[in-house]
């Protein structure tokens, strides 16, 4: 069975301020993805970034960047900075095949 | 990015009446999409998983004859939800499974939603 928690219901926090979203996985599976998607107030869901589980290198893309650590299950996410439009629901999947995600963190940055 | 579509965004509709949606692929092929539904301040739960050329698998709890499926061409798959009630009213979402790279590392990519409310 597959698992995905994000413990952080809701952030909120002021613009310039980093935002860390913190996922934690279960799997039982040697080979899957991890997703980061965001789901601004109009509800489309945003693609963000991808990893396969023998990536383990962190990304950095523009104010964004995730930390894969296999040996804890987490891929944590950091908006560094964060402006008014990151404003949105944040969701973290994890897949073999399909995808399971997990509750999502809203993230509130008031300017 | 790959683009996915849904028709149409918003839809109302009376108690005992079916509706569909439409979930297209626009610029690549997916032989797969899946159906997700969304309730208010609550994450993407999958429906099913729809396969071109054959059945949808249904996720557990999820009644295959009130929520029809068809995936009819590799780029096209319909929901269709029968016989409407005020609880099925929520944020349909679709994905379509896009199949890239020599690794064969995929990612799933969603369309906009719709809205469906059933009065």
């Amino acid at each position: 069975a597959q698992k995905v928690t994000q413990a952080q219901t809701e952030i909120s926090v002021v613009e310039k301020e980093d935002v860390t979203l913190d996922c934690v996985y279960e799997t039982r599976d040697t080979t899957y993805y991890l997703f980061w998607y965001k789901q601004p107030p109009s509800g489309e869901l945003v693609f963000l970034i991808r990893r396969n589980s023998f990536d383990e290198q962190n990304e950095i893309s523009g104010r964004y960047s995730w930390n894969f650590q296999k040996s804890t299950s987490s891929f944590n996410f950091t908006i560094t900075a964060s402006q008014v439009v990151d404003s949105a629901v944040y969701f973290c999947a994890l897949s073999e095949y399909k995808l399971s995600f997990g509750a999502g963190t809203t993230v509130t940055v008031r300017a | 990015g790959a683009v996915v579509s849904q028709h149409p965004s918003w839809v109302i509709c009376k108690s005992g009446t079916s509706v569909k949606i439409e979930c297209r692929s626009l610029d690549f092929q997916a032989t797969t999409m899946f159906w997700y539904r969304q309730f208010p301040k609550q994450s993407l739960m999958l429906m099913a998983t729809s396969n071109e050329g054959s059945k949808a698998t249904y996720e557990q709890g999820v009644e295959k004859d009130k929520f029809l499926i068809n995936h009819a061409s590799l780029t096209l798959s319909t929901l269709t939800v029968t016989s409407a009630h005020p609880e099925d009213s929520s944020f349909y979402i679709c994905s379509a499974r896009d199949l890239e790279g020599v690794l064969g590392q995929e990612t799933q990519y969603f369309g906009p939603g719709t809205r469906l409310l059933v009065l």
